[in-house]
């Protein structure tokens, strides 16, 4: 079973910080993809990295996927109270089914 | 855009009853999925399907039954219901092409067992 370790689980700042969470796993996936969802809300795609080492930058939002393709992270600068959700990183292989993690629940205070 | 549409949103059902979770997406995607989300445990896949009469078990999918007989619909059936299915289910679809591709979720469909 490939599993994919998220951390931290839960994750309380003041608006305006810088944040880091992470998705690491002992297998390595051909693609790892980061969701974000809103209470009430399915989860909505924000990124899909496919390269080893790759960065991808969404405004204020940037990924990593890591060089051996087994982990990945998720920075946002300046978190503001529209980024709070839960953000979800999901890795495949090919166009197998996707694993989930368990997500980091992020709330920004205003 | 529609997108994926899941009915109902919230259902209540006592231990032992039975009841279909409906899903229909207007995108044209090959595959389509059910997920089930408890608190803290993340999604967890029921079944999947990558295609119309194509059916596959998930991770997790003793207690359900799936059908796919057309692309648009993906209904999720719950036979003699148990408080363990109590839990938030999503459906999603997506088009692979290459990789997994993305994929679009419905909003949810909230299940209560008592």
């Amino acid at each position: 079973t490939q599993l994919l370790e998220q951390s931290p689980q839960f994750l309380s700042i003041q608006e305006g910080e810088n944040l880091t969470v992470y998705c690491n796993s002992s297998s390595v996936f051909s693609s790892l993809q980061w969701y974000r969802q809103e209470p009430g809300e399915g989860p909505v795609l924000l990124v899909t990295v496919v390269t080893g080492g790759e960065v991808k930058k969404l405004k204020r939002l940037t990924f990593q996927f890591g060089d051996a393709r087994k982990d990945s992270s998720l920075h946002i600068t300046a978190a503001q109270p529209g980024d709070t959700g839960l953000y979800l990183c999901a890795g495949g292989r090919g166009s197998e089914k996707l694993v989930f993690g368990k997500g980091t629940k992020l709330t920004v205070n205003p | 855009n529609a997108g994926v549409t899941q009915t109902p949103k919230f259902r209540i059902l006592k231990i032992g009853q039975s009841m279909t979770l409906q899903c229909t997406q207007d995108m044209n995607h090959n595959y389509m999925y059910w997920y089930r989300q408890d608190p803290g445990m993340g999604l967890k896949l029921i079944y999947y399907s990558v295609g119309a009469g194509i059916t596959d078990k998930g991770e997790v999918p003793n207690g359900y039954n799936v059908s796919r007989s057309t692309t648009e619909d993906f209904p999720l059936r719950l036979e003699l219901a148990a408080p363990s299915q109590t839990s938030v289910y999503f459906c999603a679809s997506s088009t692979p092409l290459g990789g997994p591709g993305e994929l679009f979720f419905g909003e949810g469909s909230r299940l209560t067992v008592l």
